[in-house]
């Protein structure tokens, strides 16, 4: 089975921009969705597809997808964006689905 | 807006076998595009994707649980189930149980349930 690989962690600073990304083989032929989690809560829906955000989640947030690779990128990072990230794509064996290892992000 | 609630018990003693059901309410279990879905989270670890139905059946396991995992669906309660047994120290995590579409090259999981701990211990 294909993994998704993501950088463990992440700095930005208030108000600045950062790109999470997400690696994998079945980015090649499936887009990610992308997900926001906080200690102790259930995470939630941030970007799926091409870059569609689900009604309620801030403008500032935005996807994209080249080649192997989904990023997820935060314009203007705001405090409450402090949390872990995940990507989740379908495996390349189509029938299984695989998260991304996750990256913290730290707002300074 | 869909609401999902995981249930079962917290604590299962090693061989056993782990129990769970998601209520599905404010929406219809019986929707073509959506798969049910379990996903666990080991102790301060990641994400991980642990199987799917539809409600029309034809699951998907994880590949290092098949033969221990079973999922099911209840149009009439408008629930799904996860049966996982032998379980080990190494089953402890929370579960979470959500709903996800599937839209063209996307999948989404766009309702989760709270999660549920389930400790594996004697």
């Amino acid at each position: 089975s294909s993994e998704l690989t993501q950088d463990p962690a992440v700095s930005v600073a208030l108000g600045q921009t950062v790109r999470i990304t997400c690696h994998g083989d079945g980015l090649r032929d499936f887009y990610a969705s992308w997900y926001q989690q906080k200690p102790g809560q259930a995470p939630i829906l941030l970007m799926y597809g091409k870059n569609n955000r689900p009604s309620g989640i801030p403008d500032r947030f935005s996807g994209s997808s080249s080649g192997t690779t989904g990023s997820l990128t935060i314009t203007g990072a705001q405090a409450e964006d402090e949390a872990d990230y995940y990507c989740y794509c379908r495996d390349t064996s189509a029938n299984h689905f695989v998260f991304g290892t996750g990256t913290t992000v730290t707002v300074l | 807006q869909v609401h999902l609630q995981e249930s079962g018990p917290g604590l299962v003693k090693p061989s056993q076998t782990l129990s769970l059901t998601c209520t599905v309410s404010g929406g219809s279990i019986s929707t073509n595009d959506v798969y049910w879905t379990w996903i666990r989270q080991h102790p301060g670890k990641g994400l991980e994707w642990i199987g799917s139905i539809h409600y029309g059946g034809g699951p998907d396991y994880h590949p290092s649980l098949k033969g221990r995992l079973t999922l099911s669906v209840d149009t009439s309660k408008s629930q799904f189930s996860l049966k996982l047994t032998s379980v080990t120290a190494a089953d402890t995590a929370v579960y979470f149980c959500a709903r996800e579409r599937t839209v063209g090259m996307v999948a989404y999981l766009d309702s989760w349930g709270q999660g549920t701990l389930v400790t594996v211990s004697s």
